[in-house]
């Protein structure tokens, strides 16, 4: 079972947006709507900030979003700050006896 | 608020078992809505999903791994456990323990337990 696929970096100035994809199959992403984001920041544990494609827990920030479009899932970061500087990673609910898939992780550079 | 921590040693010899236990604080194991998982982290590497439990006793592991884990759970002391049998360096990794919600995602994380594999 391969990992979901992201880009391996991204970048941005201050006050831009950013997108960030993650890539699976229908047996994953595009089966369910059940893909999740995470930011970890560097010697952290990831922090959940996205979950079932778009849905944001308590306390992150209204500049996370989600979306989804067939096997593909999006991460959007609107407004840039240095602090988001960080790796993101995606993960999905997957079919089978397995039951998550990561992506294989993207580092976004806040220029 | 709902915390886990991870323990064990974090240095194990090559062919050796890797044992890991992670306390869950401030509420129940027992939870209907919720698995409880093992992810790991190479060095400079990605997230891997190793796998996840039940509270009553359902398991389901990483393909890749299947072959060389166990996931137990002690409902009565709020703890789970992994054990990965045959170690090699490949499995040197910061180990993370996690609340994972049944339709997918973990949302509550330990914070990491670094376990190297060297003679």
């Amino acid at each position: 079972q391969s990992a979901l696929t992201q880009p391996a970096s991204v970048s941005g100035s201050p006050g831009q947006s950013i997108t960030i994809s993650c890539t699976g199959t229908s047996g994953d992403v595009g089966g369910y709507d059940y893909v999740s984001w995470y930011q970890q920041h560097p010697g952290k544990a990831p922090k959940l900030i996205i979950s079932d494609v778009i849905n944001r827990p308590s306390g992150v920030s209204n500049r996370f979003s989600g979306s989804k479009s067939g096997n593909t899932a999006s991460l959007t970061i609107s407004g840039l700050q240095p602090e988001d500087e960080a790796d993101y990673y995606c993960s999905s609910y997957t079919s089978g006896s397995s039951l998550e898939i990561f992506g294989g992780g993207t580092k976004l550079t806040v220029l | 608020q709902l915390q886990l921590q991870e323990s064990g040693p974090g240095l194990v010899k090559p062919s050796e078992t890797l044992s890991l236990t992670c306390t869950v604080s401030g509420g129940s194991i027992s939870s209907t809505n919720y698995y409880w998982g093992w992810i790991r982290q190479p060095p400079g590497k990605g997230l891997e999903w190793i796998g996840s439990m039940f509270y009553t006793g359902n398991t389901y592991y990483n393909p890749s791994l299947k072959s060389r884990i166990t996931i137990s759970i002690a409902t009565s002391k709020n703890q789970f456990s992994l054990e990965l049998t045959s170690v090699t360096a490949a499995d040197t990794a910061v180990y993370y323990c996690a609340r994972h919600r049944r339709l997918g995602g973990m949302d509550v994380w330990g914070k990491g337990t670094t376990v190297t594999v060297s003679s």
